[in-house]
């Protein structure tokens, strides 16, 4: 099966601009994932979607990250405007809905740098 | 707040040594425990996911288990490769709707040939 895409790989932009990462998830996964690595961290997860609907988004920085997931299957996440601190690797992710026992399915992520 | 602690952050281990490392979870609501491997330039890819107190898995030179009364989960690596060398993370799942993913923050592995 074709796994999670996501694009771009890398984006480097100035502080104070905008900048919007794309995923398309496993033909067939309800959930999806929308994570942000900072290098040393933990993956910290900023927004879950059930279809299309949000089932939490609460470390999502609301007043400059935004995220839709139109139809139920692709979703952008949006950064606008960019600060240095948002500079990290956003990763997405799908998962089947059926049983606890499922793993999430990881695109390759995005490196973004903001200088 | 749920709190998922590896140990230790890092580590190098020579070629064909064992090694083992740790995560550790709050032990009440627990739903699931995940391992995933991150590979340099790679995407995250699972290797276990434990869902039952006592829960062994192995997967080749790979393997884990979990005790969930006491909150930890061991990983294990037999006669280490250098394709080992990976970041390896593990996240935890309490029971809600949403089940939620909470990721440590990683034990960096490095094999010396």
């Amino acid at each position: 099966e074709a796994g999670v895409a996501q694009s771009p790989r890398y984006k480097i932009i100035e502080k104070r601009q905008s900048v919007a990462f794309w995923c398309n998830p496993i033909s067939g996964h309800a959930t999806l994932y929308w994570y942000q690595q900072i290098l040393g961290q933990g993956p910290k997860l900023l927004i879950q979607f059930q279809n299309n609907g949000v089932v939490d988004d609460s470390q999502l920085p609301k007043d400059r990250f935004s995220a839709e997931r139109l139809k139920g299957v692709d979703s952008t996440l949006k950064i606008q405007p960019a600060k240095l601190e948002d500079s990290a690797v956003y990763l997405c992710a799908s998962r089947q809905m059926t049983g606890k026992g499922s793993p999430l399915h990881f695109g390759n992520g995005t490196r973004l740098t903001v200088t | 707040i749920l709190n998922v602690e590896q140990s230790p952050q890092s580590l190098h281990v020579q070629e064909g040594d064992s090694t083992n490392f740790t995560c550790s979870f709050p032990s009440s609501n627990f739903y699931a425990l995940h391992w995933y491997r991150w590979e340099t330039a790679k995407s995250p890819e699972a290797l276990f996911v434990m869902t039952l107190n006592g829960d062994e898995k192995k997967k080749g030179r790979i393997s884990a288990t979990l005790n969930t009364k006491e909150g930890y989960s061991y990983l294990y690596i037999k006669g280490s490769q250098p394709e080992d060398s990976a970041t390896y993370l593990c996240a935890y799942s309490i029971i809600q709707g949403a089940q939620k993913l909470v990721f440590g923050q990683g034990t960096r592995l490095t094999i010396n040939p």
